[in-house]
């Protein structure tokens, strides 16, 4: 079956600029997750969903930062003014549940490059 | 807190040797998942391995094999007759238990394979 899938694969922008990013799980995966991985480091976790809400949001590195999954499907991560430092791969990640058992299956990432 | 330490940033070896690669977590609490996963150079997150803190035993799968010691707070990954394919970036992520959904990674380790 299709896996996790993320649109833009790449996504370059001028700082100051408004960005979304999409993340389609896999088809009944209730637990999504937004992870951002910096260059030469392992992903951290930026926010969890259980369904349509926001079960944690501890990982979000300031108010710029927002995510929707408002079907409890498909999410969004909006990131406003962005800044230079922004500059990172966006990985979203779906799981069966939320059982701490369960593996996440992570998609192929999004490239944000903040010029 | 919760913390994952590969201590290993670059391991290069030539094809069919063996090389393991380190693994060492802390966490508090009792109740944990240990997670394996490689990040080939397309950049997609591939799961290995899954093991809870109740289940010490090792396990082998085919040419992989995994080494976890509570004693030690350590979950070491061996390739045996090492390919190139392997190359790639190995993480060790910590999930804890009790609703805390995310994984905690480490800082990865490339693994480098000549022929």
């Amino acid at each position: 079956g299709a896996g996790v899938s993320q649109t833009p694969s790449n996504k370059v922008t001028e700082k100051g600029k408004y960005v979304e990013l999409r993340c389609d799980p896999i088809s009944g995966h209730t637990a999504l997750y937004w992870y951002r991985q910096s260059l030469g480091q392992g992903p951290e976790f930026l926010i969890y969903f259980q369904g349509t809400g926001a079960a944690d949001d501890s990982g979000l590195p300031n108010d710029r930062f927002f995510a929707v999954r408002p079907e409890g499907s498909v999410s969004t991560l909006k990131i406003q003014r962005t800044e230079r430092g922004d500059s990172a791969v966006y990985l979203c990640a779906s799981s069966t549940d939320q059982s701490s058992y369960n593996e996440q299956f992570f998609g192929p990432g999004t490239r944000l490059t903040v010029l | 807190a919760q913390k994952v330490t590969q201590a290993q940033t670059e391991i290069s070896v030539v094809e069919k040797e063996d090389v393991t690669l380190d693994c060492v977590y802390e966490t508090r609490d009792t109740t944990y998942y240990l997670f394996w996963y490689k990040q080939p150079p397309s950049g997609e997150l591939v799961f290995l391995i899954r093991r809870n803190s109740f289940d010490e035993q090792n396990e082998i799968s085919g040419r992989y094999s995994w080494n976890f010691q509570k004693s030690t707070s350590s979950f070491n990954f061996t390739i045996t007759a090492s390919q190139v394919v392997d190359s790639a970036v190995y993480f060790c992520a910590l999930k804890v238990s009790g609703g805390y959904n995310k994984l905690i990674f480490g800082a990865g380790t490339r693994l480098a394979v000549h022929p």
